[in-house]
């Protein structure tokens, strides 16, 4: 199963928005209404973002926000803040019953 | 307070085999599938494999499909993983992670982490 596409960096200024894209196939991110988004402050462990494209769990942020067309999801932060700055990664169920997760980005807040 | 606490991570030669721990309290452990994902240094997310909240179900990712095992013992709030014929290629930070929903289906999505345990494969 390949990995997900996902841009390996962007940057944006405090209070500014951004979006990062999560790019996959119909037998991932595209069959499935099943994507996730994990934030990752550096030597930290991930935490749960978005599940099932854009249910955010409690606690997190409304800044965080998540959607899909087609094969691409997207995780949109609102509102840039200096503490966003980490790294973020995607995921899918895939066709195989399992998940696969995209490479990564990282974020850097100006 | 959830918890997750990984152990057993060592620097072993290509070709050995090592069995990680990993220790959960703060819920009702039985009631959750669990998965192990790792990360490579300085690389991203791989997930591993997921042991069912009774241990009578296991999936596997590709890479590790037939070299690695996954255990529980939900009288010890206890997952195991054993690593056999281990490559370079494994090297990475192990962690356990706590799927979402109790029971079945497994969500596949990971709401609570431990803090990992390095494995590193070298001669």
């Amino acid at each position: 199963q390949s990995a997900l596409t996902q841009p390996a960096s962007v940057s944006g200024s405090p209070g500014q928005s951004i979006t990062i894209s999560c790019a996959g196939s119909s037998s991932d991110v595209g069959g499935y209404n099943f994507v996730s988004w994990y934030q990752q402050h550096p030597g930290k462990a991930p935490k749960l973002l978005i599940y099932d494209v854009f249910t955010r769990p409690s606690g997190v942020s409304h800044r965080f926000s998540g959607s899909k067309s087609g094969n691409t999801a997207s995780l949109t932060i609102s509102g840039l803040a200096a503490e966003d700055e980490a790294d973020y990664y995607c995921n899918s169920y895939t066709t195989s019953s399992t998940v696969v997760f995209g490479g990564g980005t990282r974020l850097t807040v100006l | 307070e959830v918890q997750l606490v990984e152990s057993g991570g060592v620097v072993v030669q290509p070709g050995g085999s090592l069995r990680l721990s990993c220790v959960a309290s703060g819920f009702t452990f039985d009631d959750y599938n669990i998965h192990w994902i790792r990360q490579a240094p300085g690389k991203g997310l791989q997930w591993v494999s997921l042991i069912s909240w009774d241990g009578t179900s296991t999936y596997y990712g590709d890479s590790v499909q037939g070299r690695f095992t996954v255990s529980r013992d939900n009288s010890k709030n206890s997952l195991y993983l054993q690593m056999n014929s281990l490559s370079t290629e494994d090297t990475a930070l192990y962690y356990c992670a706590r799927d979402q929903g109790r029971w079945n289906p497994a969500t596949f999505n990971f709401d609570y982490w431990g803090q990992g345990t390095l494995v590193t494969v070298s001669s």
